[in-house]
């Protein structure tokens, strides 16, 4: 069965510590993976497609990389604007253009 | 600004009531699609829309209903089939001409609680 499975649940970080999240899939034919942030209340924001393994893409303090079972989302030197939940979702070979989403991992970053 | 529009924010449902929400989108994308978000739980599909007067169940159809006949409005119908209707729901809309890896964008959601 196709899976995407995210971890931690939850993370709390002091400002300035940094840390990753984790997103690992069991699917076949991976044709996209994305992350998302998606604020409480808020539908969520697109951050990132990546194809391929060995593919990193950067955006401020958020570098998101692949590999052939899982994506890290790294976060350097978080403030506590990047508290948010972060979600990523996978398009596979056989589902078109829909996408299977993982739980989502609520990031807390303390001042 | 272009962008996804849903509405009403919050909505209230009688029992055996249907309701419909409202989703639009001025960004010119053929594919729209409706999700269900509950506490702890990703994103579920409920029904999707790759151009208009076509549309496919997601994993979740069981008690909603959709229409697609205009370009930029995809409503969802919850009826009084669906049993636990209680949750978050996002529209998100995603552009077919770019190629099949184009993220979809999302609105900001419509909480829908039972009185």
């Amino acid at each position: 069965e196709d899976q995407v499975t995210q971890s931690p649940e939850a993370l709390r970080l002091q400002e300035g510590e940094s840390s990753s999240l984790n997103c690992s899939y069991t699917v076949s034919g991976l044709r996209g993976l994305f992350w998302y942030r998606q604020d409480p209340g808020k539908g969520p924001e697109f951050l990132f497609t990546l194809y391929s393994a060995g593919e990193e893409k950067e955006k401020e303090r958020l570098k998101a990389t692949l590999t052939k079972k899982e994506s890290f989302l790294h976060i350097t030197a978080p403030k506590p604007e990047d508290s948010a939940t972060y979600l990523c979702a996978v398009r596979m070979e056989t589902s078109g253009s829909r996408l299977t989403f993982g739980e989502g991992t609520q990031l807390t970053v303390n001042p | 600004d272009g962008g996804i529009t849903q509405s009403p924010k919050y909505l209230f449902r009688k029992e055996g009531q249907n309701v419909t929400l409202s989703c639009e989108q001025n960004l010119n994308h053929d594919a729209m699609y409706w999700y269900r978000q509950d506490p702890g739980q990703g994103l579920r599909l409920i029904y999707y829309s790759q151009i208009v007067n076509d549309f496919q169940k997601g994993d979740i159809a069981e008690g909603y209903s959709v229409s697609r006949e205009k370009k930029e409005s995809f409503p969802l119908t919850v009826t009084s089939a669906q049993k636990n209707p209680t949750a978050f729901y996002l529209c998100a809309s995603r552009d077919r001409v770019l190629g099949s890896n184009q993220p979809q964008h999302f609105g900001d959601g419509t909480r829908l609680s039972i009185l």
